[in-house]
C-alpha cells in the first residue's frame, strides 16, 4: 500500500519558538493532504486540508497564522507551528488521499509535540 | 450537520467476540472506514464499506447499511493485542472523512 512518512516523530521545543513538521507521500502523488491534531484520549480533529499549489483550507477555530501549511509539491506538505505555547502540545498527524480517492487515507506516523 | 456516533468504551474477554457499532449522518456518502489506533500511534486502516452488506477480513468483519446510516465492526477470537481505540469515519460527498470520537476497547484475560 501507499506510504506516508512524517517527520519528526517527536519534538520538544521552548515556548515562543516555531516547529516545522513534514509529511511526505513516498510512492504516490498526493494532491490532497490532511492535517489532524489529537489530544490525549480524544479523536482526531481535522485542522486543515492542504491542496498542492494552493492555499490550505482551515477548519473553524484553527488559526491559519499560527499553523502555517505549505503544500509546494505533490509529495510534500509541511505544518509549521509558530510561536508555540504549552497548550499547543499535542499529537499531530498527517494523511494523504490514495490515488483512487475511494479508498483509505494513509497516515503518517504522527508527531508528538511538547512545548515547555 | 454531519455526525458520527459510536460508544466511548467497551470491555470484552480474550477469545470472545465483540461488535462495535457506529451510526453516521453525512452530506453525501462515499464510504465508511474503520481504523484501529493504539495509544500514542497513528491510526491504521482496517476496512472500507461502500455497499450494503458484510465484508469479512480474517478475524475482523465490517457491516454497512446505507439506508440506516449504520455500520459495525465485528472482532472475533479477541486477543490482548486488540486492546485499542477503534475509529469509525464516514466519507462525505467532498471525499472528506468525518470522524467519530473512537471506541476504546479493553480486553480482559
Amino acid at each position: 500500500g501507499a506510504v506516508v512518512s512524517q517527520h519528526p516523530s517527536w519534538v520538544i521545543c521552548k515556548s515562543g519558538t516555531s516547529v516545522k513538521i513534514e509529511c511526505r507521500s513516498l510512492d504516490f502523488q498526493a494532491t490532497t493532504m490532511f492535517w489532524y491534531r489529537q489530544f490525549p484520549k480524544q479523536s482526531l480533529m481535522l485542522m486543515a486540508t492542504s491542496n498542492e499549489g494552493s492555499k490550505a483550507t482551515y477548519e473553524q477555530g484553527v488559526e491559519k497564522d499560527k499553523f502555517l501549511i505549505n503544500h509546494a509539491s505533490l509529495t510534500l506538505s509541511t505544518l509549521t507551528v509558530t510561536s508555540a505555547h504549552p497548550e499547543d502540545s499535542s499529537f499531530y498527524i498527517c494523511s494523504a488521499s490514495a490515488p483512487d480517492r475511494n479508498t483509505e487515507a494513509f497516515f503518517g506516523q504522527g508527531t508528538r509535540l511538547t512545548v515547555v | 450537520g454531519q455526525n458520527i456516533d459510536q460508544p466511548t468504551e467497551m470491555t470484552a474477554t480474550e477469545g470472545a467476540i465483540v461488535q462495535i457499532n457506529c451510526t453516521y449522518q453525512t452530506s453525501g456518502f462515499n464510504g465508511l472506514f474503520w481504523y484501529q489506533q493504539h495509544a500514542g500511534e497513528a491510526p491504521t486502516f482496517l476496512s472500507y464499506n461502500v455497499l450494503d452488506g458484510l465484508e469479512e477480513k480474517g478475524r475482523f468483519s465490517s457491516f454497512l447499511s446505507r439506508s440506516k446510516g449504520y455500520s459495525y465492526l465485528l472482532l472475533k477470537e479477541l486477543q490482548m493485542k486488540d486492546s485499542a481505540s477503534y475509529l469509525c469515519a464516514a466519507m462525505d460527498s467532498n471525499y472528506q472523512l468525518i470522524w467519530g470520537a473512537g471506541t476504546k476497547l479493553i480486553i480482559k484475560p
